[in-house]
């Protein structure tokens, strides 16, 4: 059980929009960045959002990010198929014992 | 070429320890984080461990701790994981990713990973 929320699938068309909810609570989203990862198959995840809304170099404006209160989505614009990967949200989680980096459980993008 | 490496990935029995470790190049890696991330076959992404760039503290995942040790020896560009009393479900391909900060700010680099296997 994670403890980032995330739907476990989603799907588009090539050319329609689609978002990814993020769902945490006031010890990780609440009060800290929310950060995105793209894992296409077989490969290492890669950063793709940081920050809440940044982008790294290299990444392409059709994929956007935003954050409010406790909750964070990913946005796809343009939906290509080289987009079909599995997404991670990613944050840090304030706990007792110290500092801990937790993921969303994944969701698994379809182009359709 | 900003690269990791992870290795020393095998098949071992449950209570078993193994070493894995991450050789980093391309950047400065006494100025960074350093972190190991695992994902069991077709599970999410569990975050394990924490180190900051000068040894000075390390953190870990619940799951984890008491059983494995991160450490990193700079002179050699070098991660490691320690890792005692294996369990099965340890069973996990084990990322190293570099952090954009020294103490720990977010992961912005993955190695290929390294598969270990925890079986009887």
């Amino acid at each position: 059980q994670s403890v980032l929320t995330q739907p476990p699938s989603a799907s588009g068309t090539p050319g329609q929009r689609v978002t990814i909810s993020c769902s945490g609570s006031n010890s990780n989203i609440g009060t800290d960045y929310v950060y995105w990862y793209q894992q296409l198959p077989g490969t290492a995840p890669k950063l793709l959002i940081y920050r809440n809304n940044q982008r790294p170099s290299g990444v392409p404006d059709r994929f956007s990010g935003s954050k409010s209160g406790t909750s964070a989505s990913l946005a796809i614009s343009g939906l290509r198929s080289e987009d079909e990967a599995d997404y991670y949200c990613a944050t840090w989680d304030d706990r007792l014992s110290g500092p801990c980096w937790v993921f969303g459980g994944g969701t698994k993008l379809t182009v359709l | 070429e900003v690269q990791l490496v992870e290795s020393g990935g095998v098949v071992i029995q449950p209570g078993g320890s193994l070493r894995l470790s991450c050789a980093a190049s391309g950047f400065t890696f006494e100025h960074y984080g350093m972190h190991w991330v695992r994902q069991a076959p077709g599970k999410s992404l569990e975050w394990v461990s924490l180190i900051t760039w000068d040894s000075g503290s390390t953190y870990y995942a619940d799951s984890v701790k008491g059983r494995f040790t991160i450490s990193r020896d700079n002179s050699k560009n070098s991660l490691y994981l320690q890792m005692n009393s294996l369990r099965p479900e340890d069973t996990a391909l084990y990322y190293c990713a570099k952090d954009i900060g020294r103490k720990g700010d977010y992961l912005d680099l993955w190695g290929r990973g390294t598969l270990v296997t925890v079986s009887s």
